[in-house]
């Protein structure tokens, strides 16, 4: 089953605007992280928040974490057209780094 | 450094058959994960193994099976492929095995067709 579930499903913007997409799960976590994956390709890991962060910062990105919420929401400023991509967020299963639930993406189109 | 290197990219089949993927972890990483994504079910875990051990194994049928080689090189076979085994399978390689969290580093993926 899935532990995160991503919010939009998908996403429309025209460059320059922000991206907003959240994540819910479902139990107690050490960590989430989020990742994008270009077009049938690989993930990408974009950044990683521990449960007993409630901000965090990297370039473009600002993630947030709500623990009492169990919800995450990951914000892309100034977006390019390059941002156009699926973007996931993952929690470890049983606290296992290898072993990660994905949710179902938010598909994010940026328009020129 | 060599990113996470998976073989093939891509991969016909006929049902019934079976297939072999391979998936070579960044130098230095322990712990190799496969996951299988579909459009339908997303990404799915499979198994991870860390030092030739299979540490974790998600909910799959045993078609389904991997194994470590002494050098963290990772193999997964298929056996009796079917048609719903059409997905995009991806390798991720993490240095875990301790307290510090860290991210996964994944291939390209093999995309497989079973026809």
């Amino acid at each position: 089953s899935q532990q995160g579930e991503e919010d939009p499903q998908a996403l429309s913007i025209q460059e320059g605007e922000n991206a907003t997409m959240n994540c819910s799960y479902k139990t107690s976590i050490n960590n989430l992280q989020w990742y994008r994956q270009n077009s049938g390709r690989g993930l990408v890991h974009l950044i990683l928040i521990r449960s007993n962060e409630r901000e965090k910062h990297s370039g473009r990105l600002r993630v947030t974490l709500d623990t009492s919420k169990k919800s995450s929401s990951l914000l892309i400023t100034a977006s390019r057209a390059a941002d156009t991509a699926s973007y996931f967020c993952a929690t470890e299963r049983g606290g296992s780094q290898g072993n990660l639930i994905f949710g179902k993406g938010t598909k994010l189109s940026v328009k020129p | 450094k060599a990113g996470v290197t998976q073989t093939p990219r891509y991969l016909i089949k006929t049902r019934g058959q079976q297939v072999t993927l391979s998936c070579s972890p960044i130098s230095g990483h322990r712990s190799v994960s496969w996951y299988q994504q579909t459009p339908g079910q997303g990404l799915q875990f499979l198994f991870e193994y860390f030092s030739e051990t299979q540490r974790n194994k998600g909910n799959f049928p045993g078609r389904f099976s991997g194994r470590q080689f002494s050098n963290s090189r990772s193999e997964m076979n298929v056996s009796t492929l079917e048609l719903g085994d059409s997905a995009l399978y991806l390798c991720a390689s993490s240095l875990a095995g301790g307290v510090q969290e860290t991210e996964a580093f994944f291939g390209q993926g093999t995309r497989l067709t079973v026809v």
